[in-house]
């Protein structure tokens, strides 16, 4: 099962500040969270890995409150070009070989002109 | 860096034959990769985790006979869909890891499979 829980879809427009947040209420210590953006016929693009509090990279920034059971992808001045599924994952198990990535809903969002 | 490609990027074939894809990492080792499949309008669903050689893991409800995983190289692994059928169309990615210890995966561009 899935251990992220984020909207189904979202709509902005160009120019604005877009925030995605996705629950993780059982996130376990060791997880870090990690974002994807997908689009159609594509495979998955890293966007963004966090552990805790603030991280900022050149595409966006990750918010991580201090219990770590929710994070907010912060994407500023969309663009077109930034209508994806945007998806919020935690790992699924020991730190091992065995440790894998389950997929969940994502976000769907659109950016409209 | 950190460039995983797949081949072929789509391919189209009969009902009963089967079908390889390869999946490789082209700038890194990978000691673990991942093969998902993706029907329309889903999220992307984990069939099995490969490690270099080892067998490969597979998901509950992933039949393994018919979904042939092969790591046999730090950068190479191959899914085979065995006597492939209409119901088996559908856009599969696959995944590499640099290491274990790290959970940062890094995606291929997904390979497009039609069955007649």
């Amino acid at each position: 099962l899935a251990k992220t829980t984020q909207p189904i879809s979202m709509d902005s427009y160009e120019g604005q500040e877009v925030n995605i947040t996705c629950s993780h209420n059982n996130i376990a210590t060791n997880d870090y969270i990690t974002w994807y953006q997908q689009f159609p016929s594509q495979g998955p693009r890293f966007i963004i890995q966090g552990y805790k509090t603030k991280v900022t990279n050149e595409v966006a920034s990750l918010f991580i409150p201090a219990d770590r059971k929710s994070s907010t992808l912060s994407l500023p001045r969309v663009s077109l070009s930034d209508t994806a599924v945007y998806y919020c994952l935690v790992g699924d198990g020991p730190m091992d070989s065995s440790y894998k990535l389950i997929f969940g809903s994502g976000t769907r969002l659109l950016v409209r002109p | 860096g950190a460039v995983v490609s797949q081949h072929p990027s789509w391919v189209i074939c009969k009902s009963g034959t089967s079908v390889k894809i390869e999946c490789r990492s082209l700038d890194f080792q990978a000691t673990t990769m991942f093969w998902y499949r993706q029907f329309p309008k889903q999220s992307l669903m984990l069939m099995a985790t490969s490690n270099e050689g080892s067998k490969a893991t597979y998901e509950q409800g992933v039949e393994k006979d018919k979904f042939l995983i092969n790591h046999a190289s730090l950068t190479l692994s191959t899914l085979t869909v065995t006597s492939a059928h209409p119901e088996d169309s559908s856009f599969y990615i696959c995944s590499a890891r640099p290491r274990a210890g790290t959970d940062t995966q890094y995606f291929g561009p997904g390979t497009r499979l039609t069955v007649l």
